[in-house]
């Protein structure tokens, strides 16, 4: 079965520091990996995904991720984090076994203080 | 370009009722994929639409049930609702095909069953 995790429920980081922000799967076949952002009261909102070749992929506002294979991880990073950053950010997962069925970590919050 | 709309915004039904909801895709997205998302958890796929018909279907009882439309709208309807129904539904939308990993997904209904 396929499954998602983030060890974080929270993640509290200075404005101006790097951010990172974890998460690990399980999956039978090849994963197709993305992160999602949820502000308040919003739906998810796509910031970038890994589906196959290079494995640093750089998404939207400055975000980027690593595919790590013998790790099984896809960490979302970000050099300088931004006030602006705080939200609720969801690691996803499909593989080319599963068919089309989506599978959502639980959420990890991302506080940036100013 | 219109994203993905859904509609309505909130909804309060008591137990045992039934309840449509509504979704629109982005233009030129001929797929829509349902999502859950209760408090504090992340989304739970439902079921996906793709030419009319349910293309794969999370582990959702057969209250759930969908449609999608011959100009891709869809609508997600839930039969005897109980309390464990309250949640906010996601609707998601993507074009089959290639590069249809990634989905778009509009602002949610918020469904409270009392």
């Amino acid at each position: 079965a396929q499954s998602v995790a983030q060890p974080e429920d929270q993640v509290n980081v200075a404005e101006g520091n790097p951010l990172t922000v974890k998460c690990t799967y399980s999956v039978s076949g090849n994963p197709y990996l993305f992160w999602y952002v949820q502000y308040p009261n919003r739906g998810l909102q796509f910031l970038l995904k890994y589906i196959t070749g290079d494995n640093l992929v750089k998404g939207s506002y400055g975000f980027e991720a690593e595919f790590n294979k013998s790790q099984t991880s896809f960490h979302l990073k970000k050099p300088s984090a931004l006030v602006s950053d705080s939200a609720l950010y969801f690691c996803a997962v499909r593989t080319d076994t599963g068919g089309f069925k989506t599978i959502f970590g639980a959420g990890t919050r991302l506080f940036v203080k100013a | 370009d219109a994203g993905v709309t859904q509609s309505p915004t909130h909804l309060i039904k008591t137990r045992g009722q039934q309840v449509t909801l509504r979704c629109s895709p982005k233009s030129g997205h001929d797929t829509v994929s349902w999502y859950q998302q209760a408090l504090g958890q992340g989304p739970q796929f439902i079921f996906q639409y793709y030419e009319e018909e349910e293309r794969q279907r999370g582990n959702f009882p057969d209250r759930f049930s969908g449609h999608q439309f011959p100009n891709y709208s869809s609508e997600l309807n839930v039969n005897a609702l109980l309390l464990g129904d309250s949640a906010l539904y996601l609707c998601a939308s993507s074009q089959a095909g290639h590069n249809s990993y990634e989905q778009y997904f509009g602002p949610g209904t918020r469904l409270t069953v009392t």
